[in-house]
């Protein structure tokens, strides 16, 4: 079935730094959305990527969707304590007539003040 | 306020006991959804409902059971038969079927002693 890849698994850096992380599928998505969850928290949606090369910005977090469809990924420039938590990638399967999302393993950031 | 409500937050039962847990929202939403989460790993789908009176397995269905009676309402009972219950279960909803966001709720964090 369809799945999806997310990496790193978790990453580590000092505030300032900035982060990327990435989610890959071996077939070609008709969606793709990014949800962000705070420790102790539930999944919170930041953005839906839906057409080939797309580039969207909330702030200092950038959103690209593939050329292909087949990857995107969330890039945070200079990170801050706040942006701590789990990142999500989430795309849609289609089954009949029922829909569901297939959940990326996320990436855990954690910022060093 | 709309939104997605789940309780208790915490809850400890022991081996053996069948428990439910509750998830109601006034969001009108026709679609909700349960989701079990590991420490370390992503949302696995337990079951969905798209609409009231029907609802499907998901990925992790085996030893749970749900009821779609009313459209604001989907309980999630963890039976006896579920090998290893202990986790954090999160609820979600969405306008239709169209998986545009998922909201969810705070979560129940569920200890089986």
């Amino acid at each position: 079935g369809q799945q999806v890849m997310q990496i790193p698994q978790y990453q580590h850096v000092q505030e300032g730094e900035d982060f990327t992380t990435y989610c890959n599928s071996s077939t070609t998505l008709s969606n793709i959305q990014w949800y962000k969850q705070r420790p102790g928290g539930h999944p919170v949606f930041l953005i839906q990527l839906v057409k080939s090369g797309e580039v969207k910005k909330q702030k200092r977090l950038t959103f690209q969707f593939g050329e292909a469809k087949k990857n995107s990924s969330l890039h945070i420039t200079a990170t801050q304590t706040t942006d701590v938590g789990t990142y999500f990638c989430a795309v849609v399967r289609n089954a009949g007539n029922n829909r569901k999302l297939i959940w990326g393993l996320g990436t855990s950031l954690a910022v060093n003040p | 306020d709309g939104g997605i409500t789940q309780s208790p937050k915490y809850l400890f039962r022991k081996e053996g006991q069948n428990v439910t847990l509750s998830c109601e929202q006034n969001l009108n939403h026709d679609a909700m959804y349960w989701y079990r989460q590991d420490p370390g790993q992503g949302l696995r789908l337990i079951y969905y409902s798209q609409i009231v009176n029907d609802f499907q397995k998901g990925d992790i269905a085996e030893g749970y059971s749900v009821s779609r009676e009313k459209k604001e309402s989907f309980p999630l009972t963890v039976t006896s038969a579920q090998k290893n219950p202990t986790a954090f279960y999160l609820c979600a909803s969405t306008p239709g079927d169209r998986l545009t966001e998922q909201f969810f709720g705070p979560g129940t964090r569920l200890t089986v002693l």
